[in-house]
């Protein structure tokens, strides 16, 4: 059965630098996601991207984050300048044409 | 905006009993889905059941149906003959779906489920 994957599973980095987080959707999807969730907490939306342009942000999605579809498979979210409050579980989805979103198994990104 | 309560923060059900998780949203809206997303110690996000607000008929997969009361803004998850696989976190969730709608997911803040052996 066809899934999304994440990688990695789990990032550690610096306060101040900048992360990427990959994530390879289903394949014939066509809208990706991305959400967070801080541990204990609801999961949140980030970002939504169809037809190679975000269609909608969250006010989390502030300018330290960017999204990029590079190539026909992989989906990136950066964060530029990463901050202790960025530490969260961060999922990608994707989904087709039914309304189904189907979820990475996730990045644990923790900021020291 | 749409919201999306859970009020119970935690439940527990003894093994091969029926459990029933509460969710109730709050939207304007008149075309959406809803669904129980099913959150093990692995932190997949696994999804359990979808809900058009269209259909009259409650869902049903396997041992898994919704209670969707519509008017009420209700959307109740029941668990037949619970099993210690289905210890997680469960999110509802909500989706606007017109067309044109980029379609993101509101969930409320889940209730942790404990099956008892």
């Amino acid at each position: 059965e066809p899934e999304v994957t994440q990688t990695p599973s789990h990032q550690v980095t610096q306060m101040g630098q900048e992360v990427i987080l990959r994530c390879v959707p289903i394949s014939n999807h066509l809208y990706f996601y991305w959400y967070r969730q801080i541990l204990g907490q609801k999961v949140e939306f980030l970002v939504s991207f169809y037809n190679n342009e975000i269609s909608e942000k969250s006010e989390i999605f502030d300018d330290q984050f960017s999204v990029e579809r590079p190539d026909g498979s992989n989906f990136t979210l950066k964060i530029r300048s990463t901050k202790l409050e960025d530490s969260a579980m961060y999922f990608c989805a994707s989904r087709g044409l039914t309304y189904e979103q189907y979820f990475g198994p996730g990045t644990r990104l923790t900021v020291t | 905006a749409q919201t999306v309560t859970q009020s119970q923060p935690e439940m527990s059900v003894q093994e091969a009993e029926t459990v029933t998780l509460s969710c109730t949203y709050d939207t304007s809206e008149s075309n959406y889905y809803l669904f129980w997303y099913k959150q093990p110690p692995s932190r997949q996000m696994i999804l359990v059941i979808r809900q058009e607000a269209y259909k009259q008929q409650n869902a049903t997969e396997n041992r898994f149906s919704v209670n969707f009361q519509k008017a009420a803004k209700s959307f109740s998850l029941k668990i037949s003959d619970s099993q210690l696989g289905d210890t997680a976190m469960y999110f509802c969730a909500f989706m606007v779906t017109y067309t044109g709608a980029n379609s993101k997911l509101t969930f409320g803040k889940g209730i942790t489920l404990s099956v008892r052996p």
